[in-house]
């Protein structure tokens, strides 16, 4: 299996345009997880999924974040409109449970996003 | 709420040095604990998890964490440390609901 992959890799966008990130979970995985890893704040839980259904989005910021997960292959976190306070590492990561048991998360390469 | 405290923000220390790395979680029920390693320009992987059992716990490439319930702690160790050892290390807490709470994590350069 590839692992999760997360698609740009870097994005730099000015100030008030729409980011929209890419995920794809591992194969099989059925919780989808969106962090952002900021110097200040660290790592941070934005919303994560399970079975393509959000169940917590309690950690986006604001209205201008949103998620969305239309099938088990594929999730995007989009911005509109971008702050430069926006600027981060935005991590996807997936798992699945084992049997009751809770199974690790894997984390993509993420996405280096500069808002000018 | 639930909060994990990593109190070492960046440790440096000489090869071969051993390493211990303070994580102090706030939540008074069952709890998994994970500590994930991020290796510049990578991202992160997993290095141990506690479930139950034996609270020490032995991860890769030599790490190991140990559980004390009473001290709401799980530190990070290694005996001698190398040049690649050089990372950001995050403790993590889950506790009910299927999500991480992470810490912010201690960034450790090791010196040749």
């Amino acid at each position: 299996d590839a692992g999760v992959i997360q698609s740009p890799r870097h994005e730099v966008t000015e100030m008030g345009q729409e980011v929209t990130l890419r995920c794809k979970p591992i194969s099989g995985h059925d919780y989808l997880f969106w962090y952002r890893q900021t110097m200040m704040r660290g790592l941070e839980l934005l919303i994560y999924f399970n079975n393509n259904v959000p169940i917590d989005d309690s950690g986006m910021p604001e209205d201008r974040f949103s998620a969305k997960m239309p099938n088990a292959s594929f999730s995007t976190l989009k911005i509109q409109p971008s702050e430069p306070r926006d600027s981060a590492v935005y991590f996807c990561a997936s798992s699945f449970p084992l049997a009751g048991d809770y199974n690790e998360q894997f984390f993509g390469p993420g996405t280096r996003l500069t808002v000018l | 709420a639930q909060s994990v405290s990593q109190h070492n923000h960046h440790v440096i220390l000489s090869e071969a040095a051993s390493l211990e790395l303070g994580c102090n979680y706030s939540y008074g029920g069952t709890v998994n604990l994970f500590w994930y390693v991020q290796y510049p320009g990578q991202h992160l992987q997993l290095l141990l998890k506690y479930f139950s059992g034996d609270p020490l716990v032995k991860g890769i490439k030599g790490f190991e964490a140990e559980f004390i319930k009473s001290k709401f702690s799980f530190n990070l160790r290694k005996p001698s440390v190398q040049w690649s050892d050089t990372a950001e290390y995050f403790c993590a807490v889950r506790s009910g609901a299927n999500n991480l709470f992470f810490g912010t994590g201690t960034r450790l350069t090791v010196i040749p």
